[in-house]
């Protein structure tokens, strides 16, 4: 079935370092692609989203680009910040009407000041 | 106001009880979700409800029995507690857009950490 695939963590960061988050999926159809951040002591909540091959989602510094070529919707930052703290989730959504979502094993990131 | 909630935030029991997880939506969402977070954060689907209609029902020990009584309420009761149940329940919401048109978003509630002893 559907799945993704995310790198393992922990990943330990000093602020202002460049953020990579691996994250490669398996989809017989045309899939929707998600990032989902979790916030200590918190529920998933969404960062960025692309719903189709070569879109790029973005929000709060983040960047994700859809790659059908290479199953891929790799995390970026250029400059992390302590705050960006969390367990970071790649997710994957079907299409259609079908309104499964398939979460990744999530990455835990931590960056140090 | 909270878009999904779930009550109790924080829930300790003994083995064999059996106890509830109450989830309310104020979104208008069609669906609705259970996942079940354990110690490492994995997060693993369990049931997922649309229009009160059970569409998802992943292998799970039938202990655990999700009940819709409308689209903006889903509830899990889990009978005889085992220590393995022991995690964090996240309720959570969506809306499917039309075929093609959009992307199905969720909205995760703050999650329900159930400690079996």
């Amino acid at each position: 079935g559907d799945s993704v695939t995310q790198m393992e963590g922990p990943v330990t960061l000093s602020e202002e370092a460049f953020l990579t988050i691996n994250c490669t999926y398996t989809a017989t159809g045309y899939p929707s692609l998600f990032w989902y951040v979790q916030y200590p002591g918190e529920g998933l909540q969404l960062l960025l989203k692309a719903t189709k091959a070569d879109d790029k989602g973005s929000n709060k510094g983040f960047e994700a680009t859809y790659r059908k070529e290479t199953t891929s919707f790799h995390l970026e930052k250029g400059s992390v910040q302590v705050s960006d703290s969390a367990v970071y989730f790649c997710a994957l959504s079907p299409g259609g009407n079908n309104n499964d979502m398939r979460f990744g094993a999530g990455t835990r990131l931590t960056v140090k000041p | 106001d909270t878009a999904v909630s779930q009550t109790p935030k924080y829930l300790v029991t003994q083995m064999g009880n059996d106890k509830s997880i109450k989830c309310e939506q104020n979104l208008g969402h069609d669906t609705m979700y259970w996942y079940k977070q354990d110690s490492k954060k994995f997060l693993k689907i369990m049931f997922s409800y649309n229009n009160k209609e059970l569409i998802i029902n992943e292998t799970v020990p039938n202990r655990f029995s999700p009940k819709s009584p409308d689209k903006a309420h889903l509830n899990l009761h889990i009978n005889s507690l085992e220590l393995g149940d022991s995690a964090v329940y996240f309720c959570a919401s969506s809306q499917v857009f039309p075929s093609g048109s959009g992307a199905n978003v969720l909205t995760f509630g703050a999650g329900s950490r159930l400690t079996v002893l």
